[in-house]
Formats: structure tokens, sequence, C-alpha cells
């Protein structure tokens, strides 16, 4: 099992422009959550999916959005890019309740 | 709302020598409590959980409901505990369950 997954590794973007990261859960996972890591800090929580529906969001304005499919797989998707949003992107997964697996990380970065 | 706090963003010991590392959080709740780590270049990962009250990699950590304090310990520090250390709170928020990140602090440990 190679656990979680993320896709790509890093991303090159300019503001104003979209972007969709995706995250494959550990296998028998069924909650994805998502994270952003700005440099120095500690992950700040996005939101999280669970049976293909938001349950749970942080302080992130609309601009973030998500989609979780029947296989349990996530997308985050950004809109209209900022430079502030330039940070790592964490996927992580777990059962209800039981402690989250992290992916690498998409690291994105906005020009 | 819940919030963890960790003080200290680098900390910086002898090999040998003991290491603790400090974590404050607030909640209303009965929070769980976690030290996750990441090694450098290496994807974050639960070191360990309050409820488990094991020891890992010679680490151990008491939750302190009075003190609202989860610091990790160690006696001895070796060298490949390098890392970044981060104290995470997985609380009710809303009806789910969601997690918390400190800021996170760097360990050190000098030869």
């Amino acid at each position: 099992d190679a656990g979680v997954t993320q896709s790509p590794t890093h991303l090159i973007k300019t503001r104003g422009q979209q972007v969709t990261l995706r995250c494959s859960p550990k296998s028998g996972h069924d909650t994805v959550s998502w994270y952003q890591q700005a440099l120095g800090q500690g992950p700040q929580f996005i939101f999280q999916y669970y049976e293909e529906e938001e349950r749970q969001r942080g302080n992130f304005p609309d601009r973030f959005s998500g989609h979780q499919f029947p296989n349990y797989s996530s997308e985050l998707n950004v809109n209209a890019l900022l430079l502030g949003d330039s940070a790592l992107y964490l996927c992580a997964s777990s059962l209800v309740g039981q402690p989250q697996h992290f992916g690498d990380g998409t690291r994105l970065s906005i020009l | 709302a819940q919030r963890v706090t960790q003080p200290e963003k680098l900390l910086s010991v002898f090999k040998g020598a003991p290491v603790e590392l400090k974590c404050n959080y607030s909640y209303s709740g009965s929070p769980e409590l976690f030290w996750y780590v990441q090694y450098s270049r290496q994807r974050l990962q639960l070191l360990l959980r309050h409820i488990s009250r094991e020891s890992i990699k010679g680490f151990t950590a008491d939750l302190n409901k009075g003190e609202t304090s989860f610091h990790l310990k160690k006696p001895f520090a070796q060298e490949e505990d390098s890392a970044m250390y981060y104290c995470a709170l997985s609380g009710v928020e809303g009806g789910y369950q969601k997690v918390t990140f400190g800021t996170g602090t760097k360990l050190q440990v000098i030869p």
C-alpha cells in the first residue's frame, strides 16, 4: 500500500488562474482532509470530506472548494489564485475517529 | 474554538541531553492530542497519541488537563531526533471532528 498519494508534486500558476489538486487516500480509509501549510507554519485545516460530502470547513474563502468521489479519492480546487495561495497543500486520510495519514503534499507556487 | 500553541520555533539541545517540546491547548471539551513528526524530506507522520499512552522512539507525552498541556519529552536526545515536531488536537466543532495543528517546533540535536 503506497499510503496517501497526491498529484502533482509541484505546480506553478499565475494570479487569477484556477488549479485542481488530487489525492488518493490510503487503502481502506474513507475520510479525506485537506490542509494548507505556508512556509514556517503548521498545517491549516481547509476542509474534510466523508461520504462525498463536505463535513467540516476551516477559515478559507469560497474560492477553495473540493470534491470526494465514490472511490474516496478527492480533489481540491482553488479559483482566482492569489499570491498568498502559494503553499504546500497536504491531503490526509483516515477512518472516522482514527489518526490521519498524510501524503507528501503538492507544492503550489503562484507567480 | 480549538487552539494549539507551541511557544518555541526552535529548540537546540546537545546529544544525550533531555528534551521537552512544549504544547498547550485550548478546547472546551475532552480533546484528543497527538504529536506528529516530519523528518527532513519525509512526509508528516504520527509519532504518538495521548490515548495510547505508549513510548515511541523513546518519546512520551502526558496529557495534563489542569494545565491544558501535552508536552513531548525524551530523557536522552539522539541526532536522529532532529526534525519538525507538530502538536495537534482533535476535537468536535459543529458536530464533526476537526484537527488543529500548532505552528511546530524544530528540534536540532547537536552532536
